[in-house]
């Protein structure tokens, strides 16, 4: 079986503050992706990469950044915190862009 | 551009009765379909896709969705549903080529009552 972790399920910071979210595969994908979850407007995709040190933005990239040295592992870097990006972080991998395996998401809530 | 339309937000049924999950889609182009099913405090995992082929495509726990590419619509179905049924259902378009991402819809919780 696939496995995407991700490294808290639920995490709270401060304005401001630099937030890491890691995510970890194991099944040696190629591909790599972020999204954030809102109520009533689904999964939007904020980073994608296909390969190592490779990334891609996507449809909502503002405030956020992506870092991925390790084919197994792709962070999300929020620079400076805001609340606006309160929400559910979910990572998720594949050999091909649509049919995706996902972690167990991270609810972020900045204060 | 592809965009996807679930047309419930959430859909109250009860146990045992039959469902069906609206999703209704635009693109110019050919396209792949998907179902994901999020269990709470869970990630997605997927139900079902279309692909090509038959148009009657069954997934995981007894769920099934046709493609109707004359409406554009792959609606999701279930003859009798379960209490642990209940989770949100999104509804997911990719563009027919590799090159193209997922774009996912709203989301509709299904909240199946005992």
């Amino acid at each position: 079986d696939v496995k995407v972790t991700q490294s808290s399920r639920y995490l709270v910071k401060r304005t401001g503050e630099k937030v890491f979210l890691e995510c970890v595969q194991d099944m040696d994908h190629e591909n790599m992706f972020w999204y954030r979850q809102d109520p009533g407007l689904g999964l939007r995709l904020i980073y994608f990469s296909y390969d190592v040190k490779m990334k891609e933005k996507g449809d909502i990239p503002e405030g956020y950044s992506v870092s991925r040295e390790k084919k197994e592992r792709f962070s999300l870097i929020l620079e400076s915190a805001s609340t606006n990006q309160t929400s559910m972080y979910l990572c998720a991998s594949s050999f091909t862009y649509y049919e995706q395996y996902f972690g167990p998401g991270t609810r972020l809530t900045v204060t | 551009a592809q965009s996807v339309t679930q047309l419930d937000s959430q859909v109250p049924v009860f146990e045992e009765a039959p469902v069906e999950l609206r999703c209704n889609y635009s693109s110019s182009v050919s396209v792949y379909l998907f179902w994901y099913v999020q269990y709470p405090n869970q990630g997605l995992q997927l139900l079902l896709k279309y692909l090509s082929g038959s148009t009657l495509v069954k997934g995981i726990n007894g769920f099934e969705a046709e493609f109707n590419k004359s409406q554009t619509s792959f609606h999701l179905r279930k003859p009798s549903v379960h209490i642990s049924d209940t989770a949100e259902y999104f509804c997911a378009v990719s563009e027919g080529n590799a090159g193209n991402m997922l774009t996912f819809g709203g989301g509709t919780r299904l909240m199946v009552k005992p």
